[in-house]
């Protein structure tokens, strides 16, 4: 499988802007790639994923490089609700365990007030 | 809001005793998955299925066994549990394609003594 790399932890102020950075050097083309987070005592749940383009919801954006060897994940405005841990993970497009997750680390997000 | 639920959040056991860890989703979703997570680790999937009557080992080894008699139930058993079981137990499902969002459950946490 693919592999991402995270940062193992990253700060923010409250109401600013947070850009989480993901390495995937070995993705392959069918490879989507997914962000997914886990609030503390909960279970994860789903930010957003992309293909090739660059991607909007109401939670965040994602840009993904033009050689999709690497992502960012952009909060626009961190809250305190946002403080948890990110996961940047690659969902294979085929094969017999078509769109299972592999999860990583993640990144620890801490927002400051 | 996702739809999916599990039963019992928390769960303290003697050793030797036959558990079952309750998941039910009401989305209609083919494809539910475990996940065992110890405390600040990553989550592991340890099993899955595609739907009625099917079932799958996950990534990780695990001595539970699963069922999925009905679409919207897949419990997990564990015939006698002992301490090395202790987790939090997450379950999840998708419609079938890696683009498919995963809705999480809030997690059973096991603790054996």
């Amino acid at each position: 499988d693919a592999k991402t790399t995270q940062p193992n932890s990253m700060e923010s102020n409250e109401e600013e802007p947070v850009h989480l950075p993901c390495n995937h050097s070995t993705i392959s083309g069918t490879d989507y790639i997914h962000w997914y987070r886990q609030l503390p005592s909960q279970g994860p749940e789903y930010v957003i994923h992309g293909l090739t383009s660059n991607v909007n919801n109401r939670m965040a954006s994602l840009a993904i490089a033009e050689d999709r060897k690497s992502s960012t994940l952009i909060l626009h405005r961190a809250t305190l609700r946002d403080a948890a841990v990110y996961y940047c993970i690659l969902r294979e497009g085929y094969g017999g365990s078509q769109g299972n997750l592999i999860f990583g680390k993640g990144t620890k997000l801490s927002v400051k007030p | 809001e996702a739809d999916i639920y599990q039963t019992p959040r928390y769960l303290v056991i003697g050793t030797g005793k036959k558990i079952t860890l309750e998941c039910s989703q009401t989305m209609g979703h083919d494809k539910m998955y475990w996940y065992q997570q110890d405390p600040g680790m990553e989550l592991h999937l340890i099993h899955y299925s595609y739907g009625v009557n099917s079932t799958e080992k996950g990534d990780l080894s695990s001595e539970s066994t699963v069922s999925r008699i009905r679409t919207e139930h897949f419990p997990l058993t564990l015939e006698s549990a002992r301490p090395s079981h202790t987790s939090q137990y997450l379950c999840a499902s998708s419609e079938r394609g890696s683009f498919y969002e995963q809705y999480f459950g809030p997690g059973t946490r096991l603790t054996v003594t």
